[in-house]
């Protein structure tokens, strides 16, 4: 069973902070993919991230993909109360763009 | 574009009694889509995946009888939770991929059964 541990698990910081979640995995990926969900709604994709040692940039959110795609971090700088969410990471696999799911890291940006 | 719609989004029902939820991608065809459930505070756990016109793949421990899924057609796919209990409360999301691979979630379906 492949198995997506994220860390943090619960990260409560104020609004102007940088924070880092990881993902890490025994398994390798061919690709990874970071959500956001709010509470009630779906997972909303961020990013895909392909290639090992890949950095991609959203705004404040920037994303990177370990050389060996077993691994993945996601960097916010200056966070605002609009990034309170869960985060998830996704790591697919093989046919049929199967996706396993991180532990998932829960936001909360105060002012 | 890329939009999954589920229906309905929230429903209560009582213990023994069967539960429909559908699964739509409105503006493209869905040839691959995955049932997820979560639980409060914890991550996505894949149910089962499912290509149009075939019978669906359930993951370990997902008991195919109580949950069916039904992949009639490239826009839609349906699961059934049948005979629900207490325990089977949860959300239930959707996702649908077409011929990127990209999965597109839907909104989630929130099941209380009382």
């Amino acid at each position: 069973t492949q198995l997506l541990e994220q860390s943090p698990q619960f990260l409560s910081i104020q609004e102007g902070e940088n924070l880092t979640v990881y993902c890490n995995s025994s398994s390798v990926f061919s690709s990874l993919q970071w959500y956001r969900q709010e509470p009630g709604e779906g997972p909303v994709l961020l990013v895909t991230v392909v290639t090992g040692g890949e950095v991609k940039k959203l705004k404040r959110l920037t994303f990177q993909f370990g050389d060996a795609r077993k691994d993945s971090s996601l960097h916010i700088t200056a966070a605002q109360p609009g990034d309170t969410g869960l985060y998830l990471c996704a790591g697919a696999t093989g046919t049929a763009s199967k996706l396993t799911f991180g532990t998932g890291t829960r936001l909360q940006v105060t002012l | 574009g890329a939009v999954v719609s589920q229906h309905p989004s929230w429903v209560i029902c009582k213990s023994g009694t069967s539960v429909k939820i559908e699964c739509r991608s409105l503006d493209f065809q869905a040839t691959t889509m995955f049932w997820y459930r979560q639980f409060p505070k914890q991550s996505l756990m894949l149910m089962a995946t499912s290509n149009e016109g075939s019978k669906a793949t359930y993951e370990q421990g997902v008991e195919k009888d109580k949950f069916l899924i039904n992949h009639a057609s490239l826009t839609l796919s349906t699961l059934t939770v049948t005979s629900a209990h207490p325990e089977d409360s949860s959300f239930y999301i959707c996702s649908a991929s077409g011929m990127w691979d990209t999965q597109y979630f839907g909104p989630g379906t929130r099941l209380t059964v009382l």
